[in-house]
C-alpha cells in the first residue's frame, strides 16, 4: 500500500528559529513530490520536486528530495508567526496523476 | 496562477438532505479533478478522480451511490452528497490539474464546509 509519512506531526517554535519538516514516502510509482502549506482554507502549492539532489528555494524556505533514500525535508529559516500553518507533502502517480497525501506536520511559530 | 472556485462555502444541513458542491476552474480548462475530504486536524483523503466525458474514478471505501459525481464540461464538476448524514459532517476541497503530463500540477479550491445535523 501506498505511503507518505510526515514527521514531526506538530512543532512548537518561536520567532526566529529554524524548522526541518521532514516527509518520506513508500509508492509504487513516482512522479513527483509536492509541499503545501494549508491555513484555514485549502492547500496552496510550495514546491513541486521531481529530481534528487536538487534544491528548490523560495525567500526563506528550501526544500530538497532523496530519491534513493525516499525521503524529502522543507527547511523554513528564521520563522514568523505567518508560518503558522499545516505543512502537507504528496507524492503523485504519474499514470493516474493522484496524490498521495502525508499526514501533515501542524508548525506554530510563537512571537 | 491557475484558479478554482468552490461552491458554497458553507453549507449546513438537515439529515437525509442532498447537498451539491461546485468545482470551477476560472482561467483553465481541466479534464481532470480531483475531490478530497479533510476531517479535523487529518491529512487530505481523496475521494474520487472526475474526468470529463466519463465516470469517476473511486478510492477504496468511498460509496459511489452516496458521493456522486459529475464534470460535465471542461471547467466545472459537482461533488452530490445523497442523503447526507452527521458523519458526513467534513471539508470537502476539489482540485483541478493543469499541464501536461510530467509537468501537470493540482490546484486547490477554497474548499466546502459541510455540517450536517
Amino acid at each position: 500500500e501506498d505511503k507518505v509519512v510526515q514527521s514531526p506531526l506538530s512543532l512548537v517554535v518561536h520567532e526566529g528559529d529554524t524548522v526541518t519538516l521532514n516527509c518520506s514516502y513508500e509508492v509504487t510509482n513516482f512522479r513527483s513530490l509536492l509541499w503545501y502549506k494549508q491555513e484555514k482554507k485549502a492547500p496552496t502549492f510550495l514546491f513541486m520536486l521531481t529530481s534528487s539532489g536538487i534544491e528548490k528555494k523560495s525567500g526563506r524556505l528550501s526544500s530538497i528530495l532523496d530519491k534513493k533514500e525516499l525521503f524529502s525535508i522543507l527547511n523554513i529559516t528564521a520563522t514568523q508567526t505567518g508560518d503558522s500553518a499545516i505543512y502537507l507533502c504528496a507524492v503523485q502517480d504519474p499514470g493516474t496523476y493522484k496524490y498521495i497525501f502525508g499526514t501533515g506536520t501542524r508548525l506554530k511559530v510563537l512571537a | 496562477g491557475a484558479v478554482v472556485s468552490q461552491h458554497p462555502s458553507w453549507v449546513i444541513c438537515k439529515s437525509g438532505t442532498s447537498v451539491k458542491i461546485e468545482c470551477r476552474s476560472l482561467d483553465f480548462q481541466a479534464t481532470t479533478m480531483f475531490w478530497y475530504r479533510q476531517f479535523p486536524k487529518q491529512s487530505l483523503m481523496l475521494m474520487a478522480t472526475s474526468n470529463e466525458g466519463s465516470k469517476a474514478t473511486y478510492e477504496q471505501g468511498v460509496e459511489k451511490d452516496k458521493f456522486l459525481i459529475n464534470h460535465a464540461s471542461l471547467t466545472l464538476s459537482t461533488l452530490t452528497v445523497t442523503s447526507a448524514h452527521p458523519e458526513d459532517s467534513s471539508f470537502y476541497i476539489c482540485s483541478a490539474r493543469r499541464g501536461l503530463a510530467g509537468k501537470a500540477t493540482q490546484y486547490f479550491g477554497p474548499g466546502t464546509r459541510l455540517l450536517v445535523l
